[in-house]
């Protein structure tokens, strides 16, 4: 099935600890992206790669760090974890060009820090 | 300044009913506008795409779009409960960053 994957579904861990998502999309589009949605569920961008390049990086803590080994794949690492990082992460993808036709998103990653 | 915004309801219509929701941006080189619904505990999901001035109607979906007011508004025709979901305004301007509104959450009674 063409998609955004991402995994894991749900993440819960202790404060201060190291946590990774990964995402892969298989659609070919050649940019994606990291978006949070706290619980008020709104949605805010974090990261956007295009062709593996870092594009867009919205005011986001440092121990944020997305990676792009190639163009269909966007982890993020979090360092530190503290408790308000608690919200689910969506990853997204899209193919630039003269019209857009919007993102797909992954299913997501429900992260809760206790 | 917030850049979309939408009236976070919630918004309760009868079944059969016409579900009327608005959105307006502030970045007046916007070009692409976009309507997702998100049901509970699920991802975003795409229903609606407008570019140009006026309606846009895709099955019981209208969309309609209004640059010199800044105005986004999406129509959905003989609701059924199952579109009770929260539906997200989202407006890509010059670059390829796309910004959503809060969302406004919909209820469809039978």
């Amino acid at each position: 099935d063409t998609a955004v994957s991402q995994t894991p579904k749900y993440l819960v861990t202790q404060m201060g600890n190291d946590k990774s998502i990964k995402c892969e999309q298989n659609l070919g589009h050649d940019t994606m992206y990291w978006y949070k949605q706290d619980s008020k569920k709104f949605l805010k961008i974090m990261f956007s790669y295009n062709n593996k390049e870092l594009i867009i990086n919205e005011t986001v803590p440092n121990r944020f760090s997305p990676k792009s080994p190639d163009k269909a794949h966007l982890n993020l690492h979090i360092n530190s974890l503290e408790l308000g990082d608690s919200a689910v992460y969506f990853c997204a993808s899209s193919q630039t060009g003269p019209i857009s036709y919007g993102y797909t998103f992954g299913s997501g990653t429900r992260l809760t820090v206790v | 300044q917030k850049e979309v915004e939408q009236n976070s309801g919630p918004l309760s219509v009868p079944e059969g009913a016409i579900a009327s929701l608005n959105c307006t941006y502030s970045d007046r080189v916007s070009q692409s506008f976009f309507w997702y619904r998100q049901y509970s505990g699920k991802s975003p999901e795409l229903i609606m795409s407008i570019y140009s001035n006026g309606d846009k109607e895709d099955g019981r979906f209208t969309a309609q779009l209004n640059k010199a007011s800044q105005y986004v508004s999406l129509l959905i025709r003989d609701s059924q409960p199952s579109d009770s979901a929260t539906y997200l305004c989202a407006v890509q301007g010059g670059s390829e960053k796309l910004v959503f509104g809060k969302g406004t959450k919909l209820t469809v009674n039978p």
